[in-house]
């Protein structure tokens, strides 16, 4: 079946845009995680989506950092006035609980901010 | 508050090397480790899990609490191998927390 798709894959923008990243989750999952992938940093938590409930944004680096899922499946990452610190790879997880037992990942954005 | 150390950024062995990819932990109740793996122009995935007990491509893991340590072992490694390996800790009941991977070059 289709697995975690991201869009875009690349993103090059000018510093102080505005960028919407998009995370189109399996099917059926409840469970969507944004995480950013910088170089030597690991993979850092961002922002947690369950079913209806409020999400947990206590990863979101900054209130220039924000997420949104509508209908409870697609979700968007938005990033505003950019800086040049924001550049990194932006990977969504899904699955099918709330309980970590298997988080799927999609292939990532890569965001560079000139 | 979890934290996972994974002590080496970069692992270089010779194919049919034995190889291990070290992690430790800080936890204060029980955890749940994980081991996930990023091959080259590949998503991320998950490798293995410590409850399961099991051993996914020669690679096994063992969590000991005594250490709070996850060391991920193979006695003979491949050159299909070389990937990034990223160590997970779950405490509570959707978070992972990822060390800052280990990237393992197997050399022919």
């Amino acid at each position: 079946g289709a697995g975690v798709s991201q869009s875009p894959s690349n993103k090059v923008t000018e510093k102080g845009k505005d960028v919407e990243l998009r995370c189109d989750p399996i099917s059926g999952h409840t469970a969507l995680y944004w995480y950013r992938q910088s170089l030597g940093q690991g993979l850092e938590f961002l922002i947690y989506f369950q079913g209806n409930s409020a999400p947990d944004k206590s990863g979101l680096p900054s209130d220039r950092f924000s997420a949104e899922r509508t209908g409870g499946s697609v979700s968007t990452l938005t990033i505003q006035r950019t800086q040049q610190e924001d550049s990194a790879v932006y990977l969504c997880a899904s699955s099918t609980a709330p309980l970590v037992y298997e988080q799927y990942f999609g292939p990532g954005t890569r965001l560079t901010v000139t | 508050a979890q934290r996972v150390t994974q002590p080496e950024k970069l692992l270089s062995v010779f194919k049919g090397a034995p190889v291990e990819l070290k992690c430790n932990y800080s936890y204060s109740g029980s955890p749940e480790l994980f081991w996930y793996v990023q091959y080259s122009r590949q998503r991320l995935q998950l490798l293995l899990r410590h409850i399961s007990r099991e051993s996914i491509k020669g690679f096994t893991a063992d969590l000991n609490k005594g250490e709070t340590s996850f060391h991920l072992k193979k006695p003979f490694a491949q050159e299909e191998d070389s990937a990034m390996y990223y160590c997970a800790l779950s405490g509570s009941n959707y978070k992972l927390t990822f060390g800052k991977g280990t990237l393992l070059t197997v050399n022919p």
